[in-house]
């Protein structure tokens, strides 16, 4: 089973800088799969990014999603005191569906 | 646009079974590609998912949880639903349900319930 590892854990920044969010899985995953979102907190999440690095509806270009292989990376320009919350990679490959353990983003 | 609702007791004893609803408007849950799922999330963890039910019918579940998960929909009311049996404290969580959106061989999530807490406890 394919696990995703996402890093930091928690990522403490100021408004105005930028973010690098990693999610890193187990094995190959093919970029159609590869999903992010971003929750706040006693919400549901939100979806950010499909296809590895397709904006969903919505979504400011500050959001941008990029990677391959086993190596995929969620980039927030421009933070915003809205953009705090965590974010959540996501596979989804038919017979199974697995979500990475969230990066938290603090906006100090 | 598409709206879902998660509806449920949020109070269940263990080793009783956890039963939710999700309604769905704004969109048919018989309409063609889509899939109806349900994830999960303890307090302060990661999301987990579920299970999910096909326009098709077909099932499928979380392997771990495949001996007590039952997902059903009912297209006459444009609802899902979700039976968990023999529910123990590691069970509470806020469930959500939320629709899958095809994607060139994948699916993602665009519409997402608000989330529904289901406390285990005697």
């Amino acid at each position: 089973e394919i696990v995703l590892t996402q890093s930091p854990g928690t990522l403490s920044l100021s408004p105005g800088e930028g973010a690098t969010l990693s999610c890193r899985a187990s094995q190959t995953v093919d970029t159609s799969f590869l999903m992010w979102y971003h929750q706040k907190p006693g919400q549901a999440p939100r979806l950010l990014i499909y296809g590895a690095s397709n904006r969903a509806a919505g979504i400011p270009d500050r959001f941008s999603g990029s990677g391959s292989g086993t190596d995929f990376t969620l980039t927030i320009s421009r933070l915003e005191p809205g953009d705090c919350g965590v974010y959540h990679c996501q596979q989804d490959v038919g017979s199974s569906l697995i979500f990475g353990g969230g990066t938290k983003v603090e906006i100090k | 646009q598409v709206q879902l609702q998660e509806s449920g007791p949020g109070l269940v004893k263990p080793s009783q079974t956890l039963s939710l609803t999700c309604t769905v408007s704004g969109d048919s849950i018989s309409r063609d590609s889509f899939y109806w799922s349900w994830m999960r999330q303890p307090a302060g963890k990661g999301l987990e998912w579920i299970g999910r039910v096909y326009t098709s019918g077909s099932v499928k579940i979380h392997p771990s949880l495949n001996s007590r998960v039952t997902i059903s929909w009912d297209t006459s009311k444009n609802q899902f639903s979700l039976k968990l049996t023999s529910v123990t404290a590691a069970d509470t969580a806020v469930y959500f349900c939320a629709r899958g959106t095809p994607y060139t061989g994948s699916y993602y999530f665009e519409s997402w319930g608000q989330g529904t807490l289901v406390t285990v406890s005697s």
